[in-house]
């Protein structure tokens, strides 16, 4: 099936900087989720972005739902050590009600 | 948002036989979804179980393979058949969670077969 592009694969940074992570398609989509996973549990909702060039944040974390509704991005801001895991964007393609279609996530790795 | 229980957690399983996961949810839900995600990949999408009707399989997902039950609005099962150790892998649940929440995931069982 298909699957987003998500960049970077994986980022090693310093404590205190900030990380930003996208998601393409060559689709369109109506909805952006961004998700973490940790080692061992299911993904877990980060953000939520229903409506082309919506901008939202969530503590630290802010995502957009790009305007031509083929992108999404995710920045984290002053990274702690918990910040630590994988990141999933997914989306719902247009046309395809219900359904998650994943991005390739991004393993994040933050050095004290 | 739902809360969803997963079970087993974990299994190792020997190659051809089956093993069958549960997921529970704490309220009705009308489509529950099913996630394989294999080691160091991303989620992809099996199947969506609703109530009453047969499941909707995935591309590359046959019924034989992962046969899916939905006997109310809170349950379903998934059965991973025969299993060999491609299957080794994490499956996951999911349902919508309605606006502003996405989907919700369990925790996911983690499957290793010998």
């Amino acid at each position: 099936g298909q699957q987003l592009n998500q960049s970077p694969q994986s980022m090693f940074i310093q404590e205190g900087e900030d990380v930003s992570m996208n998601c393409t398609s060559s689709s369109i989509f109506n909805t952006w989720l961004w998700y973490k996973q940790d080692p061992g549990e299911g993904p877990v909702l980060l953000i939520a972005l229903y409506k082309a060039g919506e901008l939202t944040s969530n503590g630290r974390l802010t995502a957009q739902f790009g305007i031509t509704r083929k992108d999404s991005f995710l920045n984290i801001s002053a990274s702690i050590p918990s910040d630590v895991g994988i990141y999933f964007c997914a989306g719902q393609p247009a046309g395809t009600a219900s359904k998650l279609t994943f991005g390739t996530g991004t393993r994040l790795q933050v050095m004290l | 948002s739902a809360v969803i229980s997963q079970k087993p957690s974990r299994d190792i399983c020997q190659r051809g036989t089956s093993l069958t996961i549960q997921c529970q949810v704490d309220s009705q839900v009308t489509m529950m979804f099913w996630y394989r995600q294999q080691p160091g990949q991303s989620l992809t999408l099996i199947a969506t179980a609703n109530q009453g009707s047969e499941a909707t399989y995935e591309s590359g997902f046959v019924i034989d393979k992962f046969p899916i039950s939905r006997p109310n609005l809170t349950f379903s099962t998934l059965t991973v058949s025969n299993m060999s150790p491609e299957d080794s892998s994490i499956y996951l649940c999911s349902v919508e969670g309605g606006i502003n929440y996405g989907y919700t995931f369990g925790s996911g069982t983690r499957l290793t077969v010998v």
